[in-house]
């Protein structure tokens, strides 16, 4: 199965500032089939990107996804208070679907 | 908007069977493929398994001789059954809508906390 490694494991940042985060696969994988989730204590988890750069229904333009192959980015241009959560990147090229550890966003 | 609600018991004993319940609310339940994805503690999200809307099931290999996933169409409901539990089976469970076209959960759940203890 394919491994998503996802860094850093917690990213320690202010209200404003540009937060970029990395997920990275054991192989390769279908930028198709390459999305990210954010989730906040007791709130259902959220789609923020699938397609590996496509936006959601409703998800602010601060928010955006890059990359191809084994190296993915997911990036918060400005951070606003409510981006303080935890990210997972996921992937469904290749059964069975995997997710990454999460990476914690967390006020500076 | 579309919104899933898992319901269930807290706490099952060990060698017993785990039953869990999503009400979806804002959309057939007929038109759509359907997931549970779990998080013990400590550790990742995995995604034990989804349904389509043709009732076709797919399962997370480690997991597939336990788990039975079904839909009750007239309560616009579907069900997790996973069988003979044990302590690595504590987790919390989220129910989500899965679009295999995409291959995301594009709506899920706020979770549910289970615990297998005696």
């Amino acid at each position: 199965e394919i491994v998503l490694t996802q860094s850093p494991g917690t990213l320690s940042l202010s209200p404003g500032e540009r937060a970029t985060l990395s997920c990275r696969a054991s192989q390769s994988v279908s930028s198709s089939y390459l999305a990210w989730y954010q989730r906040k204590p007791g709130q259902a988890p959220r789609l923020l990107i699938y397609g590996a750069s496509s936006r959601a229904t409703g998800i602010p333009d601060r928010f955006s996804g890059s990359g191809s192959g084994t190296d993915f980015t997911l990036t918060i241009s400005r951070l606003a208070p409510e981006d303080f959560a935890v990210y997972y990147c996921q992937q469904y090229g290749s059964s069975p679907l995997t997710f990454g550890q999460g990476t914690r966003l967390e006020i500076k | 908007q579309v919104q899933l609600q898992e319901s269930g018991p807290g706490l099952v004993k060990p060698s017993e069977t785990l039953s869990l319940t999503c009400t979806v609310s804002g959309a057939s339940i007929n038109f759509y493929s359907w997931s549970w994805i779990r998080q013990p503690p400590g550790k990742g999200l995995g995604c034990i398994g989804y349904i389509s809307e043709s009732g076709t099931t797919n399962f997370n290999p480690s997991l597939k001789t336990r788990v039975t996933i079904s839909v009750d169409t007239s309560k616009n409901q579907f069900s997790l059954k996973l069988t003979s539990v044990t302590a690595a089976d504590t987790a919390l469970y989220y129910c989500a809508r899965w679009l295999p076209e995409l291959g995301v959960f594009d709506i899920w759940g706020r979770g549910t906390m289970v615990t297998v203890s005696s």
